[in-house]
């Protein structure tokens, strides 16, 4: 069965420092991977995805990630932290099958000081 | 616009009581999800719909039903048998070809409060 793992439950970074949000994926057959952004009391916006082709993806403000099989990760990254990047991060993972949906990580909270 | 509606966004509700959470898409999506958001425990799966009339249980089903009669429309009914209701609870579509979930949208959420 697959399952992802965030380390890091709460990551602090100041303005304009690098953002790097962790992602480990647990998958017997090639994923589709996902990072969702949540903002309070509200739903989930996709920031990008992977699912084949290039492991590079870049995804919406300014985010991307690398997906790398040889260490089942899936890092968010982002050059310069602003301080609307504070919200909840998900990261998800999809297999091709029958009946799939999508296996969510527990979440990482980025907060984004001054 | 195309999208995913939740309804209510707030709901209160007594214990014992039954109460059904609205979720109607118009993406002309054929799979649809119901998931259930607690603090530090990210999201969980309650159930999923492939096609209308069939669905299926997630990981945490038990206390929760569904229905899918119309392609646009999957409500969930929190019933008095689920020990610890009060959760956000998040409905997505997606399409499915092949067996491929290439991406989920998701609606704004339903938080339901016992009280």
């Amino acid at each position: 069965a697959q399952s992802v793992t965030q380390l890091g439950s709460h990551v602090s970074v100041s303005e304009g420092a690098l953002v790097l949000l962790r992602c480990n994926y647990s998958s017997s057959v090639p994923p589709y991977l996902f990072w969702y952004v949540q903002y309070p009391n509200q739903g989930l916006q996709l920031l990008l995805k992977y699912t084949t082709g290039a492991t590079l993806v870049k995804g919406i403000n300014g985010f991307e990630a690398e997906f790398k099989k040889s260490e089942t990760s899936f890092h968010l990254t982002k050059p310069s932290a602003h301080m609307s990047d504070a919200a909840e991060y998900f990261c998800a993972v999809s297999v091709n099958q029958a009946g799939t949906a999508l296996i969510f990580g527990k979440g990482t909270t980025l907060s984004v000081s001054s | 616009d195309g999208g995913i509606t939740q309804s209510p966004k707030y709901l209160f509700r007594k214990e014992g009581q039954n109460v059904t959470l609205s979720c109607e898409q118009n993406l002309n999506h054929d799979a649809m999800y119901w998931y259930r958001q607690d603090p530090g425990q990210g999201l969980r799966l309650i159930y999923y719909s492939q096609i209308v009339n069939d669905f299926q249980k997630g990981d945490i089903a038990e206390g929760y039903s569904v229905s899918r009669e119309k392609k646009e429309s999957f409500p969930l009914t929190v019933t008095s048998a689920q020990k610890n209701p009060t959760a956000f609870y998040l409905c997505a579509s997606s399409i499915v070809a092949g067996g491929e979930l290439t991406e989920a949208f998701f609606g704004q959420g339903t938080r339901l409060t016992v009280v």
